[in-house]
């Protein structure tokens, strides 16, 4: 019962490597910025979170950048694996109440 | 772990009935919100709530209405289903409404209107 991905922009690696996921946002005023990755079937599943007083952020095994310059967010997953294939989503959160905006998702293709 | 749970993953009704998509999360957040995810269209919001008894419009509120009659539950219902609100959709929460607390997804629930 899978509907999301159509249309999507797609990134194949093999398994091993690095994958950087790109993301533009668009409010200048976004103080906070969410990558969710959401695998077939289910819902969107927190991944790493940024600032807006911060460029770069590392998690396990994923790093995010942030370019307030030129708005642009990237998500970066060291020794790509299997599981790692899914649908990645960059959100910001330029207006009040918390509410988040979502680009439209990079679908990841992990090759064995 | 926050844990939004979505009691009903998969339903179908008919086009005129009215539907409830219930949703619950148990770490005491005030914030809850359901999102619509459609193929082209992304995740958008349809209605958010940052306390009991109080909603907030979000972008496509058309056809939909909720209820927060307690903290922790939050309810989608769409009074009258039409084939084009068959979608997946999500629930999610956040601990206040403050920009900065992460917002934490249920697994989704697709429904069809036939």
């Amino acid at each position: 019962g899978e509907n999301v991905g159509l249309h999507l922009p797609t990134l194949s690696v093999q398994e091993g490597d690095n994958s950087i996921i790109n993301c533009a946002y668009s409010n200048s005023a976004s103080d906070y910025f969410i990558w969710y990755k959401q695998e077939s079937g289910k819902g969107p599943q927190f991944i790493i979170d940024i600032r807006s007083n911060m460029d770069k952020r590392q998690g396990q095994r994923v790093t995010v950048l942030l370019n307030k310059t030129v708005k642009h967010l990237s998500l970066q997953i060291a020794a790509t694996q299997p599981g790692d294939s899914a649908v990645y989503f960059c959100a910001e959160n330029g207006a009040a109440g918390n509410k988040l905006t979502f680009g439209g998702g990079t679908r990841v293709l992990v090759k064995p | 772990d926050v844990k939004v749970t979505q009691s009903s993953r998969y339903l179908v009704k008919r086009t005129g009935e009215k539907v409830f998509l219930e949703c619950v999360q148990d770490m005491d957040h005030e914030n809850m919100f359901w999102y619509r995810q459609d193929p082209g269209l992304g995740l958008r919001l349809i209605y958010f709530s940052y306390d009991v008894k109080m909603k907030e419009k979000g972008d496509i509120p058309e056809g939909y209405s909720v209820s927060r009659e307690k903290k922790e539950r939050f309810s989608l219902i769409l009074e009258s289903a039409s084939t084009n609100q068959t979608s997946m959709y999500l629930c999610a929460s956040s601990l206040t409404r403050r920009s900065g607390n992460t917002i934490y997804f249920g697994e989704g629930s697709w429904l069809t209107v036939v």
